[in-house]
């Protein structure tokens, strides 16, 4: 069973601060990784992906893949209350081309002003 | 146009009923996705249609019917539904099955099935 792990949370930063947020995943043969934000009652909305080891910026957000140890995490700087939201990890199924993605269960996060 | 849009955005139906979602991408996508979102939890794939042909069903009971009638549309015809099945059902789509550069999904059709 492949899976991809997530703190639940609520993690909870005030205005201002970087929210961390960390994903494991299990499949070893993954090769796309990606973070979708999710408001409450609305779609999942694509912010980020990331393919090779390192960090990828882009604006406040930054992606970070270590693919030794099946780590995914993804960092917000200059947190705002527009941010609070779940945060689900999301790893491609790494078993031919099948393009199904395996989520997470989300991270709650909580940006208090 | 980059989105994917679903219609209707709310539906409410009874255990015999008989109704469809709908799904429309004008991309020029060739694969698009059916998932399956429970209050609170990830969302789960469905089904997966390549060049309009069915790729992946995971093991969908058969009371939910998918159909890619061109490369453009996606429909999910329900039929007897359980009120387990309420629901978020979200459509996606990308250029190919499996090119792994994610993809963005419509903004689903919340399902109540009473």
């Amino acid at each position: 069973q492949k899976e991809v792990e997530q703190n639940s949370g609520p993690l909870s930063v005030p205005e201002g601060a970087i929210a961390s947020l960390n994903c494991t995943y299990s499949d070893r043969v993954s090769q796309s990784f990606f973070w979708y934000r999710q408001y409450s009652g609305k779609s999942p909305e694509l912010i980020m992906s990331i393919y090779s080891n390192g960090d990828k910026e882009d604006g406040r957000f930054t992606a970070q893949l270590n693919k030794a140890s099946q780590y995914v995490s993804l960092l917000i700087r200059d947190s705002q209350p527009s941010d609070s939201a779940t945060y689900l990890c999301a790893v491609n199924d790494g078993s031919g081309n099948t393009g199904k993605l395996i989520f997470g269960q989300g991270t709650t996060l909580q940006v208090k002003p | 146009d980059t989105e994917v849009t679903q219609t209707p955005k709310h539906l409410v139906m009874g255990m015999t009923n008989k109704k469809s979602l709908k799904c429309e991408q004008h991309m020029g996508h060739r694969a698009m996705y059916w998932y399956k979102q429970k209050a609170k939890k990830p969302p789960e794939l469905m089904f997966v249609y390549s060049y309009e042909k069915l790729s992946i069903n995971e093991s969908v009971p058969s009371r939910f019917s998918p159909e890619c009638p061109n490369s453009s549309l996606l429909n999910l015809h329900l039929h007897a539904l359980q009120p387990e099945d309420s629901a978020l059902y979200l459509c996606a789509s990308s250029r190919e099955q499996g090119d792994n550069y994610g993809y963005t999904f419509g903004s689903g059709t919340r399902l109540t099935v009473v």
